[in-house]
């Protein structure tokens, strides 16, 4: 089965710019969607198609998807960014969505 | 406005059943994918089932013969019936629909299933 990995956790001042990698086997052959989480909330869609930006979601946040690994990048970070974010792609080969095991990003 | 309210979660014992339920507003879950994600204590998102266009659907390998998919189109509400619950199905479950690039572009708030043992 189709495995992505995300790092446990990142940390950021304010400000600057992050990356979170999410890491599988020709990636960059699939479309990659990213969620973000707050604690005691549902999931939120801020990337789709590798860099798309739903309605809503700030220009900070970007993607990127080539060959085994897919970013997102968020600039100028702010306190309020501080959540879980996951990766996700669909699985052709077992008709199967997987998610990454989530990033945890901490605004210093 | 779109709008996703699961329902249902509760407290069961192993080896139980429930069925969730979650109804969908401000769309049409007849001609849109429907899928349930689940979400254990402190742990990551782990999809669960999708539902799509003409009935077909689709299961985790973790639930594939306990649980099911549906979806009622006049109800405009979708479910997942659970048999055979087990502790580690316990978790908050999220229904979630897919919009155009079939990423979950809506999600509920949530229902939880706690499973004793």
């Amino acid at each position: 089965s189709y495995e992505l990995t995300q790092p446990t956790s990142v940390s950021v001042a304010p400000g600057k710019t992050t990356t979170i990698a999410c890491g599988g086997n020709k990636i960059g052959t699939k479309s990659v969607h990213w969620y973000q989480q707050k604690p005691g909330q549902a999931p939120v869609l801020v990337i789709y198609y590798d860099s798309g930006r739903p309605s809503g979601i700030p220009e900070r946040f970007s993607g990127s998807n080539s060959g085994n690994t897919a970013t997102l990048t968020i600039s100028r970070v702010e306190a309020g960014d501080e959540a879980d974010y996951y990766c996700q792609v669909w699985d052709s080969s077992t008709y199967h969505w997987v998610f990454g095991g989530g990033t945890k990003l901490t605004v210093l | 406005e779109v709008q996703l309210v699961e329902s249902g979660g509760g407290l069961v014992q192993s080896g139980g059943s429930l069925r969730l339920s979650c109804a969908a507003s401000g769309f049409t879950v007849s001609n849109t994918y429907m899928n349930w994600v689940r979400q254990a204590p402190g742990k990551g998102l782990e999809w669960v089932s999708l539902i799509y266009s003409g009935n077909g659907t689709y299961h985790a390998d973790s639930v594939r013969g306990r649980f099911t998919i549906s979806r009622h189109s006049s109800r405009n509400t979708v479910y997942l019936q659970m048999h055979d619950l087990r502790p580690e199905d316990t978790a908050t479950y999220y229904c979630a629909k897919s919009g155009y690039s079939r990423s979950f572009d809506f999600w509920g708030q949530g229902t939880l299933v706690t499973v004793s043992s």
